[in-house]
Order: structure tokens, then C-alpha cells, then sequence
């Protein structure tokens, strides 16, 4: 089985803070990603990677960056935190599928509460 | 941006009814996936289709998508407690998830 972890479930932060929020999988994927998840308005992409080093802007990029330095673990860095990135954050890992077939594997989420 | 929509955005059921949620896009699919979210759990890979007009089945869920592949449906018959969560489709590529429809379910 896919197992993708988080580093923390829950995390309380202070506004002005940089925070790092860690993502580990362990099936060699190649396609990661980190999501913000809040109520009424689903799951929206922050960033994806698609291979060590390399990174790609989602939807909701800003106030955001992220580390990929090795495969298995992809970061995401809130430069100076604020309370309006209060959310959930979720990890996923993606299984590469024929013709597009991809299947995204989630960690359990890190519930950020920013004061 | 939003590459497809879900409606309803929310649905409250009592056990024993059945429930649709549907999946819409305004440009045609490779393929399209389900997921269902637990309350306080994290999206889990149900099912994809591929094909058009095709159906599948998983007990009681039955997945739809349309013959134009710009659609999707997800239909539970008889729902129980443990249906309750959120079903979000997800167009593979898009990298854009659905909104998701949230089921409750009344014992």
C-alpha cells in the first residue's frame, strides 16, 4: 500500500512566523502535490512538483513556496504565516496510469491554525 | 482554474434514499475519478472511467460517465451511515479537483 505522511496533524502558528509543512511517500512517485482544503470551497492546488527540484504554481500559489530535494519528500513553506492560511493541508502523491490514468494517494492532513 | 462542477454542493438524506451527485465539464474528458473524503479523513480513490457511456459498480455506488465524456455521475442506492462524506470528481491532468458534493445521511 501507498503510505503518504505528514509531518504534523495538527499545528498552531503564530502570524509572522515561517512555517514548514513536510510531506513523505514511500512508492517512488514522481508527481507530488499540496492542496489547502476549506469549507464551501474544496480542494485547491497551491503547488505540484513533477520531479526532484522541479515545481509548478497551482491555483493559489501566493504566500506560498516549496522545496523538493529529494523524491520521496516534498515541502511546503509559509513565509511568513498569516491568519488567513488558517486551513487544512493535504499532501497527495501521484501513481503515474496509462494514458493519463493518474491516481492521487493523500497523507492525512495537517490542520493549521494560525493566531 | 475550475475545470469542472459539482452539484449539488450539498445533500441531506434520510437512510434508505437513494442519492446523485453529478460531475460537469465544459470540454471533453479523457477520463474522469471519483474520491470519497470521510469527515476528518482525507480523499480516497474510488473508481475511474474511461470510456464512454461507460458504467461501473461497487455495491451499492454506481458510476456513470457520459457518452460525450463531459459528464460523470455518482448514484447510491439505498445509503447508509456510512455513506456520509464528501464525493469529489477529479479529471486526471486537470490537477483541479471538483468541488464536492457533502453527503449527510439521517439515520
Amino acid at each position: 500500500d501507498v503510505k503518504v505522511t505528514q509531518s504534523s496533524r495538527y499545528l498552531v502558528k503564530r502570524t509572522g512566523e515561517k512555517v514548514f509543512l513536510e510531506c513523505v511517500q514511500d512508492m517512488d512517485h514522481e508527481n507530488m502535490f499540496w492542496y489547502r482544503q476549506d469549507p464551501g470551497l474544496g480542494l485547491r492546488l497551491i503547488y505540484f512538483s513533477y520531479d526532484v527540484k522541479m515545481k509548478e504554481k497551482g491555483d493559489i500559489p501566493e504566500g506560498y513556496s516549496v522545496s523538493r530535494e529529494k523524491k520521496e519528500r516534498f515541502s511546503l513553506i509559509l513565509e511568513s504565516a498569516s491568519t488567513n492560511q488558517t486551513s487544512m493541508y493535504l499532501c497527495a502523491s501521484m501513481k503515474p496510469g496509462l494514458a493519463g490514468t493518474d491516481t492521487q494517494y493523500f497523507g492525512p492532513g495537517t490542520r493549521l491554525t494560525v493566531l | 482554474g475550475q475545470q469542472v462542477m459539482q452539484i449539488p454542493q450539498y445533500q441531506h438524506v434520510q437512510e434508505g434514499e437513494d442519492f446523485t451527485t453529478y460531475c460537469n465539464s465544459s470540454t471533453t474528458l479523457s477520463n474522469i475519478q471519483w474520491y470519497k473524503q470521510r469527515p476528518g479523513g482525507h480523499p480516497v480513490f474510488l473508481i475511474q472511467l474511461v470510456k464512454s457511456g461507460e458504467v461501473k459498480k461497487q455495491k451499492r455506488l454506481t458510476f456513470q460517465f457520459g457518452e460525450a465524456k463531459k459528464n460523470s455521475s455518482l448514484h447510491i442506492t439505498a445509503t447508509q451511515t456510512t455513506d456520509v462524506g464528501t464525493y469529489f470528481c477529479y479529471p486526471p491532468g486537470k490537477s483541479t479537483f471538483g468541488d464536492g458534493t457533502t453527503l449527510t445521511v439521517k439515520p
